[in-house]
C-alpha cells in the first residue's frame, strides 16, 4: 500500500476482553515497530520486528501484550484481558532499512489504533 | 535499552525568533538520531536526522548538532513560523534497531 495502515481506528471494548490491532507495513518495508502514545507523550516503545524475526520485546508491560508478524509483513498485538490502563493510541511503524544501507532510516507511522477499555 | 531525555516540554517562542530543543542519550553505541514532528491529531513525521559520523545537518531553517563524546544532541530552528507550532520528539537508535523517542516539545509560535 501507500501507507502504513492500521485497523481498526478506534476499538472500544470492555475490561477483560482481547483485542487484536494489525498492522500493514508499506510493502518490503524490513522493520516493523509497536509504540503507544499517551496523548502528548512521546512514543512508547514496545517491539520490533526485522523480516518475521521479533528483535526485542523488552517494552511490552506485561505477559497479556504479545505480538506476531509470521510472514514478515503484517503485524497484529494483542492484549489478553485488557485493563483500563490499557487504554492509548497505539502507533505500528515501518522502515526499509534494518542495519546499514544507503536509507535513511526514517520511520513511517501509521494512523494509529486507539483503544479505550471500559 | 536505550534512554532518551528530551528538555524543555513545552517552548513558547514569538515568530521570527530562534527555538532549541535539546536531548540526551545513554547508549554510547547509539549511532542515528532522528527528530519527529507531529502535529495535532497527526502521525509523526520525520524532518531531520543525523548520523554519528556527522556533528552539524541543516536543512533550510533546522539544523540539528550533535556531540557524540557528551551524547547530546539538538534541534534549533530559525526564523519560527507559526506553523512551526507542533510537538517535535528526539530519538535514537542503533541503525535502525530499538529506535527509542524523547517524551516531547511543545513548540508555540505566537504571531
Amino acid at each position: 500500500g501507500a501507507g502504513v495502515s492500521q485497523s481498526p481506528r478506534y476499538k472500544v471494548t470492555k475490561r477483560g476482553q482481547d483485542v487484536a490491532l494489525r498492522c500493514d507495513p508499506i510493502s518490503g518495508h524490513v522493520s516493523l515497530y509497536w509504540y503507544r502514545q499517551a496523548l502528548g507523550q512521546g512514543p512508547e516503545f514496545l517491539t520490533y520486528f526485522n523480516y518475521e524475526a521479533q528483535q526485542d520485546k523488552s517494552g511490552l508491560p506485561n505477559d497479556r501484550f504479545s505480538a506476531e508478524r509470521p510472514e514478515g509483513s503484517i503485524s497484529t498485538l494483542t492484549i489478553q484481558r485488557t485493563e483500563q490502563r490499557d487504554s492509548a493510541m497505539y502507533r505500528c511503524a515501518s522502515s526499509s532499512w534494518a542495519s546499514g544501507g544507503a536509507n535513511t532510516g526514517e520511520l513511517f507511522f501509521g494512523e494509529g489504533s486507539r483503544l479505550t477499555v471500559l | 535499552g536505550e534512554n532518551v531525555e528530551q528538555h524543555p516540554s513545552t517552548l513558547s517562542v514569538q515568530e521570527g525568533d530562534s527555538a532549541v530543543i535539546k536531548c540526551t542519550y545513554s547508549d554510547s553505541a547509539s549511532n542515528y538520531f532522528p527528530w519527529y514532528k507531529q502535529e495535532l491529531g497527526k502521525r509523526p513525521q520525520l524532518i531531520i536526522d543525523i548520523r554519528s559520523n556527522v556533528g552539524e545537518k541543516k536543512d533550510q531553517r533546522i539544523a540539528v548538532t550533535l556531540n557524540k563524546t557528551a551524547k547530546h544532541f539538538s534541534l534549533h530552528i530559525t526564523e519560527t513560523q507559526p506553523e512551526d507550532s507542533a510537538v517535535y520528539f528526539c530519538a535514537a537508535s542503533k541503525g535502525n534497531n530499538d529506535m527509542r523517542f524523547g517524551a516531547g516539545t511543545r513548540l508555540t509560535v505566537k504571531p
